[in-house]
């Protein structure tokens, strides 16, 4: 069966670049999307189809992606970034839906 | 805006078949373009997807559950609905019904979760 890997737990200086990855072999054929989750409610969609922004996401946010790995990127991180992201894609079969175990981004 | 709203019992003792219910408004869930889903998060864990019912009935569940799981639509009442059956404690968790956009496979729309707790 198909996984995403996500690394659990990533830091970053406020102001700061910070990437966060997501490994599977799903994502050779599939895009990515990621979400953002805050302590007591429900996920957020920040990035569908590996790159696009939903409106109301701040421009801070950014997709990008290739080969087995997508990535998402906050430019100038502030403190209300810190939260759970999560990737999610197709597996393998391309019928069902697979999330990556989460990155806890916490923001010094 | 479209909301969702998920609804059903929050304590279902082992054994017996959680069913929950998410009705959408703001929308029509015959308007087609949408995957309605079933996700759930245990306690301090991540998402897990369950399954998706199209407007039409056509359902994809998570293999790892699919023997488990049935999903229904109810377009006159704009709702969709999951049953997971033979609860144990190890389906304890936060469900959420959410919109998935079928041209971009983004979750777009979550319900707000509800809590169901398996328990004797």
């Amino acid at each position: 069966s198909s996984e995403l890997t996500q690394d659990p737990a990533v830091s970053v200086a406020l102001g700061q670049t910070v990437r966060i990855t997501c490994q599977g072999d799903s994502l050779r054929s599939y895009y990515a999307s990621w979400y953002q989750q805050k302590p007591g409610q429900a996920p957020v969609l920040v990035i569908y189809g590996k790159t696009n922004r939903p409106s109301g996401i701040p421009d801070r946010f950014s997709g990008s992606g290739s080969g087995n790995t997508a990535s998402l990127t906050i430019t100038g991180a502030q403190a209300e970034d810190e939260a759970d992201y999560y990737c999610n894609s197709r597996d393998n079969s391309g019928y069902h839906m697979i999330f990556g175990g989460g990155t806890k981004l916490t923001v010094l | 805006q479209v909301q969702l709203q998920e609804s059903g019992p929050g304590l279902v003792k082992p054994s017996q078949t959680l069913s929950l219910t998410c009705t959408v408004s703001g929308g029509s869930i015959s308007s087609g373009g949408y995957y309605w889903s079933w996700i759930r998060q245990h306690p301090g864990k991540g998402l897990e997807w369950i399954g998706f019912i199209y407007y039409s009935g056509s359902t994809y569940y998570n293999p790892s559950l699919k023997s488990l799981v049935t999903m229904s639509v109810d377009t006159s009442k704009n709702q969709f609905s999951l049953k997971l059956s033979s609860v144990t404690a190890a389906d304890t968790a936060v469900y959420y019904c959410a919109r998935m956009v079928a041209a971009n496979d983004g979750f777009d729309i979550w319900g707000q979760g509800t809590l169901v707790t398996v328990s004797s």
